[in-house]
């Protein structure tokens, strides 16, 4: 199985910050790489797929980038909203794995 | 609209069964494989099964394979999933997710239902 990892696991930061997750792939999963947000008590939600794409309606102060091993999640300037935890996803081999989560808060 | 609406879920014994359901709307459902995502309380996501939309291609997580059975019924736009010999370590909100395309490995989870409570305890 392709094991995820994500650092950090929880991160403070303040409205107007400047976040990055980062998360690693044990092998090369070219750029099968999703990223989901998760509210407490909310089902996750797909905010960036392939590595880069943000979705449909998904505001531009996030992004990603990486491929092969490395990625990277990016939110520009924070916003109170954006409290949630974040999951990293491979979909480039069975069984799909996600990471284990960054859990994100306001300072 | 999509809307993914799952249900079935309960408190039960170990080792009994359940059998899951997901109702799909906003969608031509039989166009896309659809899969179940399950999180433990606290705990982060696992992906369980999945389904394509011609049911050629099943394809389950290790930890539940032998004992969990996906299905779909594409004439009532439904998703299921039996699961059986249940583990303490089963307890999880069960989610459904519509996939990316209509073959297994398009795993980009654009749509998820509320989920469904299932706890294993004596």
């Amino acid at each position: 199985d392709i094991q995820m990892t994500q650092s950090p696991s929880s991160l403070s930061a303040s409205v107007g910050d400047r976040v990055t997750i980062t998360c690693q792939a044990s092998q090369d999963i070219k750029n099968y790489l999703n990223w989901y947000q998760q509210k407490p008590g909310k089902a996750p939600k797909l905010l960036i797929s392939d590595a880069s794409n943000l979705e449909t309606g998904v505001p531009s102060r996030f992004s990603g980038s990486g491929s092969g091993t490395d990625f990277t999640f990016t939110i520009s300037s924070l916003q109170p909203e954006d409290i949630a935890t974040y999951y990293c996803q491979q979909y480039d081999n069975l069984p799909f794995t996600f990471g284990p989560g960054t859990k994100l808060d306001i300072k | 609209e999509v809307r993914l609406v799952e249900s079935g879920g309960d408190l039960v014994q170990p080792g009994r069964s359940l059998r899951l359901s997901c109702a799909a709307s906003g969608f031509t459902f039989d166009d896309f494989a659809m899969h179940w995502v399950r999180q433990a309380p606290g705990k982060g996501l696992e992906w369980v099964s999945c389904i394509s939309w011609n049911k050629n291609n099943i394809v389950y997580a290790d930890s539940v394979k032998g004992r969990f059975t996906i299905s779909r019924d594409d004439a009532k736009n439904s998703l299921f999933l039996h699961v059986s010999s249940l583990r303490a370590e089963d307890t999880a909100l069960y989610y459904c997710a519509k996939g990316g395309s209509h073959v297994c490995l398009s795993a980009r989870f654009h749509n998820w239902g509320q989920g469904t409570q299932v706890t294993v305890s004596s």
